[in-house]
């Protein structure tokens, strides 16, 4: 069956400090679909990257990187000199392309906190 | 532009109103999704809309009922709702899901209902 599982239900960090968001998937498919999305307190989840199942390149978006690890399915997050900006709720979520559907399958949440 | 509109922002209702909560893309999206947050839970998904026909119902109580005027237009009628009903209600649109890979979904800020 298909889960996401984020470990990690609170995180609190101060600033400057680098910080890694973990998230386990499972799945049978073959072809499926990672995401991360952001979830300030006003609400709404903001997209942060999608990575599709053949691409493992890990990836680099400023202070944001993606380490993705098939052998161990694990799509993990690393913010690097945390600012207090990125204290938010972070979602890890899966899709399957045998669905078709585009439903989105969510872990938890993360909720990082940094302090000033 | 990657904007999702929700309308409106907060919404307090008794269990005998009938009201409705509408949410627009102009990002010439062409698959539309209705869902449900608790406090600290992810998203669930209620509908999606499939080029304005639905696609999917997540077994979501009647009470609810689904609108999608037009390919940019999504509403979301609400009637004899109920306390336990009271949740952060996002929209979110992306790319068609027949054609192509699955894409990431764009959410609106949320309707925050409250029922009393």
């Amino acid at each position: 069956a298909q889960k996401v599982t984020q470990a990690q239900t609170e995180i609190s960090v101060v600033e400057k400090e680098d910080v890694t968001l973990d998230c386990v998937y499972e799945t049978r498919d073959t072809t499926y679909y990672l995401f991360w999305y952001k979830q300030p307190p006003s609400g709404e989840l903001v997209f942060l990257i999608r990575r599709n199942s053949f691409d493992e390149q890990n990836e680099i978006s400023g202070r944001y990187s993606w380490n993705f690890q098939k052998s161990t399915s694990s799509f993990n997050f690393t913010i690097t000199a945390s600012q207090v900006v990125d204290s938010a709720v972070y979602f890890c979520a899966l899709s399957e392309a045998s669905s078709n559907t585009g439903k989105l399958i969510f872990g938890q949440g993360t909720t990082l906190q940094v302090k000033p | 532009d990657t904007e999702v509109t929700q309308t409106p922002k907060h919404l307090v209702m008794g269990m005998t109103n009938k009201k409705s909560l509408k949410c627009e893309q102009h990002m010439g999206h062409r698959a539309m999704y209705w869902y449900k947050q608790k406090a600290k839970k992810p998203p669930e998904l209620m509908f999606v809309y499939s080029y304005e026909k639905l696609s999917i119902n997540e077994s979501v109580p009647s009470r609810f009922s689904p609108e999608c005027p037009n390919s940019s237009l999504l509403n979301l009628h609400l009637h004899a709702l109920q306390p336990e009903d009271s949740a952060l209600y996002l929209c979110a649109s992306s790319q068609g899901l027949a054609a192509g890979p699955l894409v990431e979904q764009y959410f609106g800020p949320g309707t925050r209902l409250t029922v009393t």
